[in-house]
């Protein structure tokens, strides 16, 4: 069993749609969440990270993350054409140096005008 | 602000030969540095993280090493390339004192033939 499973799509959705992104984690020493956008032949780009469970809320973007549950989710409103891309989940715990990021697979994302 | 370089973009190799890629990174000091590499269609392997000058980790065995010869610059480095060593490779840092968050450089995309 993967650390970390992130469904690979691809998600299509048309433009406007809300889109919710999840990924589902096994290791409970996961202390920090975030998720990274990577555009084609692109470096990951950080969007949002997070500590808690619940929400935290950056414009069209809100990251979620239920502990309890091993479960976090990006939403993302009133999706544009410029969404489509890779979003990638992370997860950290530590290390002795600091802490280490464990990734999703990813899944793309298209969105349709 | 911090901007993290890498090169070269794309590069193709035959097998056996050798290989050097280069990251540094401006606008910090004594930052944490990552080498990944992603397989397409999968999530990013950690292969190699610095806390500091000529200190180097492995996370995985494998046919690349990594240096550091200054604060802000990581090598990686093969010997003798192998089919397998083919990938995206994407160097990364973080800062002292926020570990938990990496930025990514654009990537060196490498072929093995």
């Amino acid at each position: 069993q993967k650390e970390v499973e992130q469904d690979p799509g691809p998600l299509s959705v048309p433009e406007g749609a809300i889109v919710s992104l999840n990924c589902t984690y096994s290791n409970s020493a996961f202390q920090y969440f975030m998720w990274y956008r990577q555009y084609s032949r692109k470096g990951p780009e950080l969007l949002m990270y997070t500590y808690s469970s619940g929400n935290k809320e950056d414009g069209r973007f809100t990251a979620q993350v239920d502990k309890s549950s091993k479960y976090i989710s990006l939403f993302i409103r009133d999706s544009q054409p410029s969404d489509s891309a890779t979003y990638l989940c992370a997860m950290t715990f530590r290390m002795e140096y600091g802490n280490k990021l464990v990734f999703g697979a990813g899944t793309i994302l298209r969105v349709k005008s | 602000s911090q901007t993290i370089h890498q090169w070269p973009a794309t590069l193709v190799q035959p097998v056996g030969s050798p290989l050097s890629l280069e990251c540094t990174v401006e606008g910090t000091s004594n930052p944490n540095l990552y080498w990944y590499r992603q397989a397409a269609g999968r999530g990013l392997q950690l292969l190699f993280y610095s806390v500091g000058i000529g200190q180097i980790s492995s996370e995985v065995p494998q046919n690349l090493s990594a240096s550091r010869p200054q604060d802000r610059q990581f090598i990686l480095s093969s010997k003798k390339l192998l089919l397998s060593d083919s990938g995206f490779y994407l160097c990364a840092w973080s800062a002292w004192g926020r570990r938990e968050t990496q930025y990514f450089g654009p990537g060196t995309r490498l072929l093995v033939l």
